[in-house]
């Protein structure tokens, strides 16, 4: 299964509300996760299974979708969430998606 | 507190073999299926391989199938990665993560920088 994200760049302001989109080339039957990359360490698990919310994660991200799109939505963005994210399809073996890059307006 | 740490960075010449670590601590290592994933310079992120909780099954992307061989040694708490005929586009930082219920990857170690040049 491929994974598109989109944007590739997006460029947002404190208290934006943003959305990131994921889109899979088959169904991905809500085996979806969504992390987050800061310069220089290692990935973050935000959400598994879709809408999840790992242990530990601001209640202002949230995921949501189904079949082959889902979205992962920061409702109002802290200057630490500028990063880059990435979600991971672990459906049908394992697949991350090329990223989008979260930067301050 | 979960920790991941791996070890065996290094530069190494094309064609050669190198073999990556990765210790865990803080849950019971031997309940859980393992991953290495792989990040390019300035590139996204790769899944390159897994192992079952028991090493019954591995799972490798095509990218690396036949060259690399994971695996574990649950008396150790030990994960790891041996990487033979390596090639400059291997060049990457490896990074070692476990497996959450379902297949999801729940906690990353911090990585280690393989470089494949001559």
């Amino acid at each position: 299964i491929q994974l598109t994200q989109s944007p590739s760049l997006l460029s947002a302001s404190v208290g934006d509300r943003v959305t990131l989109s994921c889109k899979g080339s088959q169904n991905i039957n809500n085996y979806l996760a969504w992390y987050q990359q800061k310069l220089g360490e290692a990935p973050k698990l935000l959400i598994y299974k879709t809408n999840s919310l790992q242990t530990g994660i601001p209640s202002r991200f949230s995921g949501s979708g189904s079949g082959t799109d889902y979205t992962l939505t920061i409702s109002s963005l802290h200057s630490e969430d500028l990063a880059t994210y990435y979600c991971y399809q672990y459906n049908n073996g394992w697949t991350f998606g090329g990223g989008t890059k979260l930067e301050l307006k | 507190e979960v920790q991941l740490v791996e070890s065996g960075e290094g530069l190494v010449q094309p064609g050669s073999s190198m073999k990556l670590s990765c210790v865990a601590s803080g849950f019971t290592f031997s309940n859980y299926g393992m991953n290495w994933i792989r990040q390019a310079p300035k590139k996204g992120l790769e899944w390159i391989a897994l192992i079952y909780y028991d090493s019954s099954s591995k799972y490798y992307a095509d990218s690396v199938k036949g060259r690399f061989t994971i695996s574990r040694d649950n008396s150790k708490n030990t994960l790891y990665l041996e990487m033979n005929s390596l090639r400059s586009e291997d060049t990457a930082m490896y990074y070692c993560a476990k497996g959450g219920y379902g297949g999801y990857l729940d906690y990353w170690g911090q990585g280690v920088m393989v470089t494949v040049s001559s």
